[in-house]
């Protein structure tokens, strides 16, 4: 079946810009997360969702962040007033509940802040 | 932070078994301890987790030793498509959140 899918795969954008990145995870999951990666690291932790509501939003970095999933499938990452240090590859990842099951992750959308 | 360490970087020959170490020694009784692996360019991929047996599935072997202080990843037969960065995870199950914590993982070269 489909996995989970994220679009754009690139994005390319100015400083001080807004960016939406979307994430179509596979039908049925429940859990969302979003990590985002930096060259050379593991991927970092920003969100969870389980249904439409956000269970843990630790991870995100500051309030320009913000994140939606309103039907409880497609989600949504927005970043405000968008920084250099913004530029990463912003990954996706699903699973059919919380708990043990493994987490499913799509390709990534690689954001560029010029 | 990553309750994990791990080498940065291993090589592994062609058809010959890949041990890759973790060493968590801060785990705690309800943590898991997960493994993925993340080819160039794509996102991670799960691969194996166990608590406190030993574990094998189709893709690898998870030993855990019996203080749980570290475990092994063991791809029995190496293949050139397994040369990627593996993550070794732990996971608190019980903290009411499920993210990851990724560390920086081993390169694996596996060579022709």
């Amino acid at each position: 079946g489909a996995g989970v899918s994220q679009t754009p795969s690139n994005k390319v954008t100015e400083k001080g810009k807004y960016v939406e990145l979307r994430c179509d995870p596979i039908s049925g999951h429940t859990a969302l997360y979003w990590y985002r990666q930096s060259l050379g690291q593991g991927p970092e932790f920003l969100i969870y969702f389980q249904g439409t509501g956000a269970a843990d939003d630790s991870g995100l970095p500051n309030d320009r962040f913000f994140a939606v999933r309103p039907e409880g499938s497609v989600s949504t990452l927005k970043i405000q007033r968008t920084e250099r240090g913004d530029s990463a590859v912003y990954l996706c990842a699903s699973s059919l509940g919380g708990g043990l099951e493994e987490q499913f992750f799509g390709p990534g959308t690689r954001l560029t802040v010029l | 932070d990553a309750k994990t360490t791990q080498p940065p970087s291993m090589d592994c020959a062609e058809g010959r078994a890949a041990n890759l170490p973790c060493n968590h020694s801060t785990i705690s009784g309800n943590e898991y301890v997960y493994w993925y692996r993340q080819i160039h360019s794509q996102g991670p991929q799960y691969i194996i987790h166990g608590l406190k047996n030993n574990e094998t599935n189709e893709m690898a072997s998870l030993i855990i030793t019996e203080d749980r202080k570290s475990s092994t990843l063991i791809l029995p037969h190496a293949t050139l498509r397994d040369t990627a960065v593996y993550y070794c995870i732990v996971r608190d199950l019980t903290s009411g959140t499920y993210k990851y914590i990724f560390g920086t993982g081993t390169r694996l070269k596996v060579l022709a």
